[in-house]
């Protein structure tokens, strides 16, 4: 069965002070994994794909990468406007739909 | 590019009642996927929908159904409707065959 985790469950980081989620997953051949960020009461916003072990995404100040069972999501000199929760999710080849991880809380504070 | 959309924002039913929620998929994408979010959880897949027909269903109960039409556009249908039901419901629209998938702002349903 496919399984995904993250940790930690929640974060509060300074403004500024850079940290790393992650998100380790178990799947029968993975097709993608996915971040995501949601803002409460709204629908999951895309942030990365990645496909094989190795590879690196970065968009302004977030940077993920991925090894054969992990994923890591760094967040480099946060802003307040970074507090959200971030969703991990893996797509596995023989299925179309995402098993997504319980999401990391990150609370930036000014 | 129109994204994903969906109807009503928030809505409070009865246990046992039945419910209909709406989604229309981002333009260019022909599969949508349904999820239900709880509160603190991440979400959890219904079922998915391509050419008009189901392809793929997660671990939910035959009162969730759901329609796909021409457009594209879905529904998901709630029967018997229980309290452990209430949570966010979530569409995500993507090519057939595409890897990423978008999110519609969800539906809040509330059952009392």
């Amino acid at each position: 069965e496919d399984q995904v985790t993250q940790s930690p469950e929640a974060l509060r980081l300074q403004e500024g002070e850079s940290s790393s989620l992650n998100c380790s997953y178990t799947v029968s051949g993975l097709r993608g994994l996915f971040w995501y960020r949601q803002d409460p009461g709204k629908g999951p916003e895309f942030l990365f794909t990645l496909y094989s072990a190795g590879e690196e995404k970065e968009k302004e100040r977030l940077k993920a990468t991925l090894t054969k069972k992990e994923s890591f999501l760094h967040i480099t000199a946060p802003k307040p406007e970074d507090s959200a929760t971030y969703l991990c999710a893996v797509q596995a080849y023989y299925g179309q739909n995402f098993v997504f991880g319980p999401g990391t809380r990150l609370s930036v504070l000014p | 590019e129109t994204g994903v959309t969906q109807s009503p924002t928030h809505l409070i039913k009865t246990r046992g009642q039945q419910v209909t929620l709406r989604c229309s998929s981002q333009s260019g994408h022909n599969t949508v996927s349904w999820y239900q979010q709880a509160l603190g959880q991440g979400p959890q897949f219904i079922f998915q929908y391509y050419r008009e027909e189901e392809n793929g269903r997660g671990n939910f109960p035959p009162r969730f159904s759901g329609l796909q039409f021409p457009n594209y556009s879905s529904e998901l249908n709630v029967n018997a409707l229980e309290l452990d039901d209430s949570a966010l419901y979530l569409c995500a629209s993507s090519s057939w065959g595409g890897r990423e998938q978008y999110f519609g702002p969800g539906t809040r349903l509330t059952v009392t």
